[in-house]
């Protein structure tokens, strides 16, 4: 099945950890995304990608970082200088449209 | 900048009413509009969405929305809501650079 996965389902960070959340496509788009969802404010976009070896900052890029060596794969690490990390986050991939489709998500929650 | 309101932030319906959820946009140029869908934990999943041509645009589900550029609009409706049809909706408009901005959400409601 063609689709977008993310790992883990849960993640717990304590206080000053990095984490890495996982996000995996194998519908071969180019352009990939990440967004923070918090309740009540919609999706806030991080960064994103739109080809190998490069990507953007979007809104919020404060207290995170990505890396794109892989068309396939997407990471992106939640640094300790994100002072409230505890969060929904959602990864989302497109091809030569302007759709994005979306992952299942991971929820961080620093303890 | 580009920018999406969804005016209510939870709406009730009955099962088996009509249901249409609000979005206004704000966009210079003739718009990308989406609409998608996301239960409890999940992530999202795509209804409809509207490039150019007919502005009433048929999705999954059921659904459909209308595009008045006249009104900045893109509302979606459902004739007649299914208690499986309880989730948080989302308005999105295409922004420069492939990327989307979404409104702050609808949660529906279904009485029994």
């Amino acid at each position: 099945d063609g689709g977008i996965t993310q790992s883990p389902k849960y993640l717990f960070r304590k206080e000053g950890q990095n984490v890495t959340l996982s996000c995996e496509q194998n519908l071969n788009h180019d352009a990939m995304y990440w967004y923070r969802q918090d309740p009540g404010q919609g999706l806030r976009l991080i960064y994103y990608s739109q080809i190998v070896n490069d990507f953007q900052k979007g809104d919020i890029a404060e207290g995170y970082s990505v890396s794109r060596e892989k068309k396939e794969s997407f990471p992106l690490t939640v640094t300790s200088a994100q002072k409230n990390p505890t969060a929904f986050y959602l990864c989302a991939s497109s091809g030569g449209t302007d759709t994005q489709y979306f992952g299942p998500g991971t929820r961080l929650t620093v303890l | 900048a580009q920018s999406v309101t969804q005016p209510d932030i939870h709406i009730t319906v009955s099962e088996g009413a009509s249901l249409e959820l609000r979005c206004n946009y704000s966009y210079g140029a003739t718009p990308y509009l989406f609409w998608y869908v996301q239960s409890p934990g999940q992530g999202l999943q795509l209804l409809l969405k509207y490039f150019s041509g007919d502005t009433l645009v048929q999705g999954i589900k059921g659904f459909e929305a209308e595009f008045k550029r006249s009104q900045s609009s893109f509302n979606l409706r459902k004739p007649s809501v299914h208690w499986s049809d309880a989730a948080e909706y989302f308005c999105a408009v295409g922004a420069d650079g492939n990327k989307l901005v979404f409104g702050a959400g609808t949660i529906l409601r279904v009485k029994s």
